[in-house]
Order: structure tokens, then sequence, then C-alpha cells
């Protein structure tokens, strides 16, 4: 049972270089969300979907886009990356919006923008 | 004043004591209240929801006090395998996002 993956795990980009990351979940959940994690910060919402073909943003979302085109990816882009965006990505799924709580994470992508 | 504030920690605590941790939140309308735990360098995973009761699984108490808007989280006879770091968690102003503390850090020692 594979729950949520992300793709690449790992990836290191020169300043003005784009790149796409990629959630996939096998769950059925009509909820997906991204988080970036900076030490102290906590996880902070980028972009999150509330069903196939629906985006909205979150919390901190310039610098970055989403496209929700099948229920089970959501894909994250930065289309000119810059150092402010060295993090950890974390993509998300949900039975509901909100009030189980229970958001089940991907493993993380660790990106570092030179 | 950010949204949901926890003391960062570390707090170091040797096998079998009772630790407790604090959060506190800003909005005053919030109705959702849970607890996470992050391993080093993992995911985070869903420790418990918080009810406005209070609630108990096993070692793990949770409790909410809407008066002062803080939850509390205390773990008895703290285990080696305790260790992580704990994630308060609240939904948001708009009531769509839920909001993550910056987390704190737990080291249970031998």
């Amino acid at each position: 049972n594979a729950g949520v993956t992300q793709t690449p795990k790992f990836r290191v980009l020169k300043t003005g270089q784009s790149m796409t990351l990629l959630c996939a979940q096998d769950m059925n959940h009509e909820y997906m969300y991204w988080y970036r994690q900076d030490p102290g910060m906590g996880l902070r919402l980028i972009h999150y979907s509330v069903g196939e073909g629906t985006t909205a943003k979150g919390e901190v979302p310039d610098g970055y886009n989403v496209s929700r085109l099948k229920k089970q990816n959501f894909l994250l882009g930065l289309e000119s990356a810059a150092p402010s965006q060295t993090s950890v990505y974390f993509c998300a799924s949900s039975y509901d919006f909100i009030y189980t709580g229970e958001l089940f994470f991907g493993e993380g992508s660790r990106l570092t923008v030179l | 004043r950010k949204e949901v504030e926890q003391d960062p920690g570390p707090f170091n605590v040797p096998e079998g004591a009772t630790v407790a941790f604090n959060c506190t939140y800003s909005n005053s309308a919030s109705q959702s209240f849970f607890w996470y735990r992050q391993d080093c360098r993992k995911e985070p995973k869903l420790l418990m929801s918080v009810y406005s009761s209070g609630n108990e699984d096993g070692r793990f108490t949770a409790q909410l006090n809407r008066a002062s808007q803080y939850i509390s989280l205390l773990i008895r006879d703290s285990k080696l395998s305790d260790s992580a770091t704990y994630l308060c968690v609240v939904n948001s102003n708009a009531g769509n996002m839920l909001t993550f503390g910056g987390g704190t850090r737990l080291m249970v020692k031998p």
C-alpha cells in the first residue's frame, strides 16, 4: 500500500531554473495539499485542492503553481527557483477537508536552490 | 503574533518521566485541534485529536482550554521511542486550512 508518493526525493537547482514536484496518492482522497517546512517555521500551506480540476491558494503561494488534472495526482511547479525556496516540501491528502484532522503525508522532497 | 505557537524545546527527560507540552492559538473561533508527531527527517503523522472534554490514548492525554486558548499534551512514563517533534495543529482563521505550530522537540534519555 503506497499511500502518498512524492518524486523526486531530492533535487538541487540553480537560481532561475524550473522544476515540478509530483505527488501521487492511491487512497482515492478528494483533498490534496502542498506544504513547505523550514526550521522553526512549522509546516506552511502553499496550495491545496478540494477535487480534480480545482486548486486554491494557501498561506504562502507566491512563486509556486499547481495543477490537479487527475484525482490521484497533484503537481507543484516552480517556474523560476529562488534560494528562498530551499526547503522540504511535503504533499498530503485527506478524506475530508479539515475536521478529522488526519492528513496522510508523503515522505518529503528536499529541494536546494543555489 | 504567530497563529499557533509552541515552545521549540528541546525537552530532555529521563525514561519513565512525565512531560507536558502546551500550545497557544490566536483564533478564538478555531474548532478543531490535533497533535501530530514527526520523527527526525520523516513526515508528520497524526498522534491524536483534541476534544473539548479532554481525551486519553494510552500514555498520552490531550486537553483543550478554550478560555485561555491553549491545548496541551501530557506523556506519562516516557519511552525512548517517544523522542520526536510534536506538532500542534489548529484549523485556521479562514476555517478551511490547518495551521501547524513550529513543533516541540522531545528527547527521552536512558
